[in-house]
């Protein structure tokens, strides 16, 4: 089955430890990207993917890092997490990064609680 | 700058018709997307438009006019199912992404 799939799905930490959520797709997916969704503030990308080893920020990068050492991957990596983190995330990929008739496919979420 | 605006909430009666529009202010268009999301789960895709007109899809219909910067999403023979989130999305070339609005929430009455 052609899905997007992130790990965990909820977790609870506290300030400052390290954190890593994984997200993987096996559609042979070229454009990956991390969005984090806050009440009234919608769907806003952290970082994307164009390919392999290419990666760039989006809107809201900082206190966030991401690394595409193989096409099917693409983990999101809190180095340092602090409260103002905890927010629902979504992972998601799409064929190309042309974004032409390119329907991005979404995990289900990690729900994150950072105290 | 780059901005999507969309009602925050609508509400409607079961069997009856609905219009959530979207305008939008981007660096270059590659799309616009329509996503339904219900409470606490992913969003699902429902409809792309990159040409003005109007593209149909079952019960969901969505029109574009790029010159006013301006979408709509129909739907027809409302259901309870289809109270949720919906989101429009513009795929900015100049930027590379997917841009979306914060959504407008549908809650369908009996």
């Amino acid at each position: 089955e052609a899905q997007v799939t992130q790990n965990p799905r909820y977790l609870i930490t506290v300030t400052g430890k390290k954190l890593t959520v994984t997200c993987s797709q096996n559609m042979n997916h070229e454009y990956m990207s991390w969005y984090r969704q806050d009440p009234g503030l919608g769907l806003r990308q952290i970082y994307y993917s164009m390919n392999v080893e290419v990666t760039d920020k989006g809107d809201v990068p900082e206190g966030y890092k991401v690394s595409r050492k193989e096409k099917r991957n693409f983990p999101l990596i809190l180095e340092s997490p602090s409260p103002n983190q905890t927010s629902l995330y979504f992972c998601a990929s799409s064929l190309s990064w042309t974004g032409f008739n390119q329907p991005q496919h979404f995990g289900d979420g990690t729900r994150l609680s950072i105290l | 700058g780059q901005n999507i605006d969309q009602p925050t909430e609508m509400t409607a009666t079961e069997g009856a018709i609905v219009q959530i529009n979207c305008t939008y202010q981007t660096s270059g268009f590659n799309g616009l997307f329509w996503y339904q999301q219900h409470a606490g789960e992913a969003p699902t895709f429902l409809s792309y438009n990159v040409l003005d007109g109007l593209e149909e899809k079952g019960r969901f219909s969505s029109f574009l006019s790029r010159s006013k910067g301006y979408s709509y999403l129909l739907l027809k023979e409302l259901q309870m199912k289809d109270s949720a989130s919906y989101l429009c999305a513009v795929f900015s070339g100049g930027y590379n992404k997917l841009i979306f609005g914060a959504g407008t929430r549908l809650a369908v009455h009996p």
